[in-house]
């Protein structure tokens, strides 16, 4: 248990459906992060939120829009979403590196993951 | 690119023995961080080290730092079964308020 939770575990849904994911952090941390990890393929980086803020949007298509309406819950709204996006979305969250400065540790804790498949 | 990547890709060995995998990253950074991930799971964080490190040890773990050679290794020793499981390294850039993560190891330890 890493103090990060993300629901639901298992999502099958339709290209037309709309849904939505969520995480939650108990660890009192002020960042937050979306990543989708897909077979063969490095983890990448959707989103990060400091303290609520969106900071980072790496080319996410807007199909996918995120919400974080504290800092202890993060959202994934999902819609129209296409048979490729079909993958394993990972949430985290850490204290944000840039206000801990270079004495913070910065090391991320996950949630167990979302596994969607569209079809 | 900031990201760093693992080799080998994949390692098999017998249980008791020991693995060693390795990050290579082309960016000055601020620490490296090396995550574990059971099939299907979240990561799990196993280890941190600085910039200014060298070594350091976690019981069975034990990571390296060559910041000269941009490279980092993880020891896993007297491995078990349970070891089973992808292994990546992530590093956060100096100037980054973000970790950025390789494709990572996947480890097959048979009992």
């Amino acid at each position: 248990e890493t103090g990060v939770t993300q629901t639901p575990r298992h999502l099958v849904m339709g290209m037309t459906n709309k849904k939505s994911l969520k995480c939650e952090q108990h660890l009192g941390h002020n960042a937050m992060y979306w990543y989708k990890q897909s077979a063969k393929k490095p983890l990448e980086l959707m989103f990060v939120y400091n303290f609520k803020e969106q900071t980072e949007n790496n080319s996410v298509p807007s199909r996918f829009s995120p919400e974080c309406p504290n800092s202890s819950h993060l959202f994934l709204h999902l819609h129209t979403l296409q048979p490729e996006d079909s993958a394993l979305y990972l949430c985290a969250s850490s204290q944000d590196p840039a206000l801990s400065g270079t004495s913070g540790n910065y090391e991320q804790y996950f949630g167990p993951g979302t596994r969607l498949t569209v079809t | 690119s900031q990201q760093g990547e693992e080799d080998p890709q994949a390692l098999s060995i017998q249980e008791g023995e020991n693995a060693t995998m390795n990050c290579s990253y082309k960016t000055s950074i601020n620490n490296l961080q090396w995550y574990r991930q059971n099939s299907g799971r979240g990561l799990v964080h196993l280890i941190l080290i600085r910039s200014n490190e060298r070594e350091k040890h976690s019981g069975r773990l034990r990571v390296t730092l060559d910041t000269s050679k941009k490279s980092s290794s993880l020891l896993i020793t007297a491995s078990r079964a349970a070891d089973t499981a992808s292994y990546f390294c992530a590093i956060l850039g100096i100037y980054g308020n973000k970790l950025v993560f390789g494709a990572g190891t996947i480890l097959r330890v048979k009992s």
